[in-house]
């Protein structure tokens, strides 16, 4: 059974850097079949992919338009978890972030959500 | 992107009632699209994938339907627990992976 684990500060200053780490257990980050996602959620916005990793002998990173530029998500072997870094955050980036496992079909397994607030 | 649209935004039902519910893709997808459920306060779970396939665990009350552009999320019965809201999300087109708005399932 997949698990995964959240950590990361719940309040950031506006221009800052969003960090949010999803620790894995039951699977590996360097899978040959999983992608690893994070997914956030807001009134304003509903449920919105932002970007995943993945490993197919080499890592392969995909990020949504909508972020791309501001994104950084990063496998770590050596903890067997992955990243979140959001870059110049704006209240508009206020949301609940998930990590997600992508599996044959759909994602499958769900961190437990972080609350983000961007505020000073 | 894939514009996915659910019909209806809400809906109330009562216990033991059959509920249909819908999303349309902007484009055809083939059969790639996933159904979740959400409750308050929790992830969303996935109860459908590829259009079809009951994921593991998930009661057979659950099913889904269509193909294109055009799909359905069935439950026969509705349960208790049932009460929560449902997305679609289409893996069409991998990079640019988008989700429903979503429908409330209300009890009546």
């Amino acid at each position: 059974q997949v698990q995964l684990q959240q950590s990361g500060p719940g309040l950031v200053k506006p221009s800052q850097t969003l960090s949010l780490t999803c620790a894995i257990s039951g699977d590996s980050v360097s899978s040959n079949s999983a992608t690893w996602s994070w997914v956030r959620q807001s009134p304003s916005r509903g449920l919105e992919w932002l970007g995943r990793t993945s490993y197919r002998s080499t890592w392969y990173y995909v990020y949504a338009a909508s972020v791309k530029g501001r994104i950084t998500i990063d496998p770590d072997t050596s903890k067997n978890q992955f990243s979140l870094q959001l870059h110049s955050v704006t209240p508009e980036d206020t949301a609940i972030y998930y990590c997600t496992r992508g599996a044959a079909g759909g994602f499958d397994s769900w961190g437990q959500g972080t609350l983000v607030t961007v505020s000073s | 992107d894939i514009q996915m649209t659910q019909s209806p935004s809400s809906l109330s039902a009562s216990v033991g009632d059959r509920v249909i519910i819908t999303c349309r893709a902007s484009q055809s997808i083939s059969s790639y699209l996933n159904w979740y459920q959400q409750k308050p306060g929790k992830a969303p779970n996935l109860l459908i994938y590829g259009a079809s396939s009951l994921q593991s665990g998930v009661p057979p009350r659950f099913s889904g339907s269509g193909s294109g552009t055009d799909f359905t999320l069935t439950i026969s019965s509705l349960q208790p627990e049932d009460f929560a809201t449902y997305y679609c999300q289409q893996s069409y087109n991998t990079v640019r992976i988008t989700f429903g708005q979503g429908t409330r399932l209300e009890i009546k």
